[in-house]
This record gives C-alpha cells, structure tokens and sequence, in this order.
C-alpha cells in the first residue's frame, strides 16, 4: 500500500506571493497524481491531475511537477490571494491493483492580506 | 455546484436510531464512493460502487450499509452507530470508476452521534 505525506503545520504566506505546497509517496510511483481543494464543511474540489509520464502540469494561477526520482509532487500558486486559503489534499492510487484514488491529511494554506 | 448532491447536510442522531443518507449524482458517471472525513484524519474510503456494483468494502462495521439501486443514486443505511462515528460523511462520483480519475463530491453530510 502507499503512504502520502503532507506537510501537516499550515503554511502561512502573504498576498502575492508563490504558495508551494508538498506531497511525497513511499513506494511505487502512482499512474496519477491528483491535487484538491477543500473549503471547510465542504466536500474536495478537484483541481488538477498528472500522469506518471508527465513532469508538470498547468491550469491559470496553478502548477503541479511530478518528479518520480524524489517521489514528491510540487503544487504551485502563484499571485496568491486570501480566496486561496484552504485545505489542499493530494491523492494517488493506493495500489494493489487498485486505481481508486487515496488521500492525503492535506496542508491547510492561509493567505494574509 | 459540483453535479452531486447529499441529503441531510447535518444529522444528529441517538445510538439507537436507524437513518439513511442519500446520494445523487447528475453526471452521468459509472462510480460512485462513500468517504468518512474526521478531524484531523485523512479522508477514509468506506465503499465503492461501479456501474451498481459493490466493488470495494474498506472493513467497514456492519453498522453502515449501502446501497446503490441505479447509477444515479447511493444511500448509506445507518443503525446502532457509536459515539466515533461521528464525522463528515462525503459522496463523490466519476466516470472511470476502477481505472481512477477524478472526482466529483458532494458536500457531505455532518453527523453527530449522541
């Protein structure tokens, strides 16, 4: 099975600045690697997603890398802004065969104005 | 709106009760999940069904069972259920089903176990 590790302390920037957030894996590399945002009292929002073959993906304000070497997967945003605090989770296939995503805890994000 | 809904948002109720809560995606996917969220705990998967089908049941008490009578629809039958089952109980839906991909949630229903 796989374990996800996310930076359980929360991560407090300012305004503007580039927010990086990080997930590691233990064993196999994932067939996928997802990122989601989750507001509190709510259900996760999927934001983006990246394949094994894939070192970075783009969306707006947002980037994921994925680099299988490290085992680690990056989330960037960047201008970041108060709308963006929130819980972020990463989720991968627990493995077995099985290609259901698993969560991480996920890193709470808190952007002071 | 993410295309799913759940019904109650928040339900409190005695050890001794038996409710239901109640899934609807309108997406037109092929699987559909219940998730337990509790504090500070990583989301945990409960059950997965793909194209009405039971696929995965992750050791889950007998005090909780699902049911799934079309791809549309998820209940979650709850009965004598513990003070620890407390939680944010999420639905979430997607198209691949057992090949992975991303997915649609709900926006959880609240429980309390008095």
């Amino acid at each position: 099975s796989q374990k996800i590790e996310q930076n359980s302390e929360a991560l407090n920037i300012q305004e503007g600045k580039t927010a990086t957030l990080t997930c590691n894996y233990t064993n196999y590399s994932p067939a996928y690697l997802q990122w989601y945002r989750q507001d509190p009292g709510r259900g996760p929002v999927f934001l983006l997603l990246i394949r094994e073959n894939e070192k970075e993906k783009r969306k707006e304000r947002l980037k994921v890398t994925f680099d299988t070497t490290l085992k680690q997967s990056l989330f960037h945003i960047t201008a970041s802004q108060p709308a963006d605090s929130a819980t972020y989770l990463c989720a991968l296939p627990y493995g077995g065969g099985s290609y259901i995503p698993t969560f991480g805890r996920g890193t709470s994000l808190i952007v002071h104005p | 709106e993410t295309g799913v809904t759940q019904t109650p948002r928040h339900l409190v109720m005695g050890m001794t009760n038996k409710k239901s809560l109640k899934c609807e995606q309108h997406l037109g996917h092929n699987a559909m999940y219940w998730y337990k969220q509790s504090a500070k705990k990583p989301l945990e998967l409960m059950f997965v069904y793909n194209f009405k089908e039971q696929t995965e049941n992750n050791s889950v008490p007998s005090r909780f069972s699902p049911e799934c009578p079309n791809s549309s629809h998820l209940f979650l039958h709850l009965h004598t259920l513990q003070p620890e089952d407390s939680a944010l109980y999420l639905c979430a839906s997607s198209q691949e089903g057992l090949a992975g991909g991303e997915q649609y949630f709900g926006p959880g229903t609240r429980l309390t176990v008095t």
